[in-house]
């Protein structure tokens, strides 16, 4: 069974950068597999950022893609998540998860997310 | 990119259908296969419920079913049960490795 977990702060200043970790368990990232990032505002829909491969290939949002970084690190089986600039808008639920198939475009596995907060 | 339309709300009385639709564009609803749905209780960790239009992964009941014609994707929940009270999601691949989510549909069960 694949584990995801996200990691990090969970406030972050106005203008600066929000990082975030996934931890996946139970499933190698080298072997395979796209990963991703959703978020959700408070009281809002969901709103997918962006995507990753396990050999390092990146698919951003378009509204996001100028501010957006997604890495991986296989030897952690991690993947992680950069986002510059933030604002109050950014301030959400952020959830990363497996993306399935070829092209990727199911989220099969999520992790429990983790909530972010923007302000001074 | 706007995000996919779905109705704000539906309700329906138990054991009653109800269909929960997703209104996109040739560019992704119309023009791939790849719809999926996802329902997520209050608090709680969105799950996939469909993929691929009409997909069902493991362990989501059959009352569960999906659809699509033309530019509309439809989710479809017969045997209404309290339990299928929750917002529903549907997610549509856009070309380019892409992904664009619907607005996010509440389902009330009467």
């Amino acid at each position: 069974q694949v584990h995801l977990q996200e990691s990090g702060p969970g406030l972050v200043k106005p203008s600066e950068t929000l990082s975030l970790t996934c931890t996946v368990s139970g499933y190698s990232i080298s072997s395979g597999y796209f990963w991703g990032w959703v978020r959700q505002p408070p009281g809002k829909g969901l709103e997918w950022i962006g995507s990753i491969h396990h050999s390092g290939i990146t698919h951003y949002n378009p509204s996001l893609k100028s501010r957006v970084t997604i890495s991986v690190d296989t030897s952690k089986n991690q993947f992680s998540l950069n986002l510059s600039s933030v604002t109050a808008a950014d301030a959400a639920a952020y959830y990363c998860a497996s993306v399935g198939s070829s092209p990727p475009h199911y989220f099969d596995y999520w992790g429990q997310g983790t909530l972010v907060t923007v302000s001074s | 990119q706007s995000a996919l339309t779905q109705p704000r709300s539906v309700s329906g009385s138990p054991g009653q259908s109800v269909t929960i639709s997703c209104t996109g564009t040739s560019s992704d609803v119309g023009g791939y296969n790849y719809v999926s749905w996802y329902q997520q209780h209050p608090g709680k960790v969105p799950k996939l419920m469909i993929y691929d239009v009409s997909k069902r992964p493991s362990g989501v009941p059959d009352r569960f079913s999906g659809s699509k014609s033309g530019n509309t994707a439809s989710l479809t929940i017969s045997g209404l049960q309290a339990e299928d009270e929750a917002d529903y999601y549907c997610c549509s691949y856009t070309g380019s490795y892409t992904l664009l989510f619907g607005g996010g549909t509440k389902l009330t069960v009467l």
